[in-house]
């Protein structure tokens, strides 16, 4: 069973660059999109961007100035670096894994962090 | 890059039938069978329901079934349970390799 796993600093200042980390078990990201959701509070799921096995990825049109996602095979993780963030980038952040013959859907989630900015 | 249009709430009581609404575009659910739909209960990650339109995950009740006509996608519910009450997004593929979801709708149970 795939499982994932968000980690990384609860707060983040503004103006700073939050980072965080999904470690994947139960399966290689080697293999499959894999993608950053996140989801301010009270507000709906808004999808980041995604890195593929081959390493290539794609953000949101929204955020691509701000956004970078990263793997480590190695480590069977992937990374979401978000720069100059402002209050607005408060929210819970999920990682997920795309399935189906052309990727079209998140199947496996992590259970979600939640990340504060605030001075 | 709009959001997919999703009324905010909906109502109904144990035993009926409801159904949620996705207004998307010729961008994204017109042109792909890739609109999935996730549930949502307070405080925990969304759960995969539906995907590609109309097919149900291994476990998931077959009282949620999908369906999609133009720039509309739909995911009905029979039989309300009390254990629906939850949010509801969908999702879809949209074009350039991007996806988009809906605003969400909350289920309220009566």
């Amino acid at each position: 069973q795939v499982q994932l796993q968000e980690s990384g600093p609860g707060l983040v200042k503004p103006s700073e660059t939050l980072s965080l980390t999904c470690t994947v078990s139960g399966g290689s990201i080697s293999s499959y999109y894999w993608s950053w959701i996140r989801q301010p509070p009270g507000k709906g799921l808004e999808w980041i961007g995604y890195i593929y096995s081959s390493g290539s990825t794609n953000y949101n049109p929204s955020l691509k100035s701000r956004v970078a996602i990263s793997g480590d095979t190695s480590k069977n993780q992937f990374s979401l670096k978000l720069s100059s963030v402002t209050a607005a980038d408060t929210a819970v952040y999920y990682c997920a894994r795309h399935s189906g013959s052309y990727f079209g859907y998140f199947e496996y989630w992590g259970q979600g962090t939640l990340v504060t900015v605030s001075s | 890059q709009s959001a997919l249009t999703q009324a905010a709430s909906v109502s109904g009581s144990p035993g009926q039938s409801i159904s949620f609404s996705c207004t998307g575009t010729s961008s994204n659910v017109v042109s792909y069978n890739l609109v999935s739909w996730y549930q949502q209960h307070p405080g925990k990650a969304p759960k995969l329901i539906i995907y590609e339109v109309i097919k149900r995950p291994s476990g998931v009740s077959n009282r949620f079934s999908g369906s999609k006509s133009g720039n509309t996608a739909s995911l009905t519910i029979s039989g309300l349970q009390a254990e629906d009450e939850a949010d509801y997004y969908c999702c879809s593929f949209d074009g350039t390799n991007t996806w988009l979801f809906g605003g969400g709708t909350k289920l309220t149970v009566l």
